[in-house]
């Protein structure tokens, strides 16, 4: 199965500034048919269901505000969001979800304001 | 508006069975997978397998099978994960999700149910 390490486990940022949350896979999750990489970031605030923020790596979800960004490719990928809001505190996941199954998320990272 | 709508909590014996349903709308149902995902209390979020309501080609964590079974109504659209023996640790919410092999995986995820076991 491939591992998604995910650093910090937390951290604590002042609003406005800019968060910046990490992804390692222990394993490529480049999907060769369509050249790219299957990495997904999810957004869970307290009492909610996840929520897609980010997919293919890079590509924002419909509806989801551009301070959310992602980057990385291969075996390490990164969740940045830039002016943080009060609304963006929550617990970010990542996820592969190459071809193969199974698909494995990461330990998720709480997101605090400082 | 694409939406699914999970059945309500459930409070079981060790033991007992139990079958949660997921209902979809707003989509072609039979043209994209469902996943079921598992977070225990105060923990992460595992993904538990996928199913196909086209063709119901199942595809399971090896962690979760032979636990759980998962299954579609394509006449009604509604997905269901069940198990025929509860045990304390299957205490948890569980969210479906509608899902994308290749393109943006689980894009829609239901409002979760809590299944609570307790003797």
């Amino acid at each position: 199965d491939i591992v998604m390490t995910q650093s910090p486990d937390s951290l604590a940022v002042s609003l406005g500034e800019r968060a910046t949350i990490n992804c390692r896979s222990s394993q490529s999750v480049l999907y060769s048919p369509n050249n790219k990489n299957h990495l997904a970031w999810f957004q869970q605030k307290a009492g909610q269901p996840p929520k897609l923020l980010i997919y293919w790596a890079s590509m924002r979800e419909s509806g989801v505000p551009d301070r959310f960004s992602g980057s990385g490719s291969g075996t390490n990928f990164t969740l940045t969001i830039s002016n943080l809001q009060a609304e963006d505190v929550a617990v970010y996941y990542c996820q592969q979800y190459t071809f193969t199954p199974p698909w494995t998320f990461g330990q998720g990272t709480k997101v605090e304001i400082k | 508006e694409m939406q699914l709508v999970q059945s309500g909590a459930e409070m079981k014996k060790p033991g007992e069975s139990l079958k949660i349903s997921c209902k979809a709308s707003g989509y072609l149902f039979n043209s994209y997978w469902i996943a079921w995902v598992r977070q225990m209390p105060g923990k992460g979020l595992e993904w538990m397998g996928l199913i196909y309501p086209g063709t119901s080609e199942t595809k399971y964590s090896p962690t979760f099978e032979g636990q759980v079974t998962m299954s579609v109504d394509t006449s009604t659209s509604i997905a269901y994960l069940q198990w025929s023996g509860l045990k304390a640790s299957d205490s948890a919410i569980y969210y479906c999700a509608k899902t994308s092999m290749v393109r943006n995986g689980m894009d829609v995820w239901g409002q979760g149910t809590t299944v609570t076991v307790s003797s």
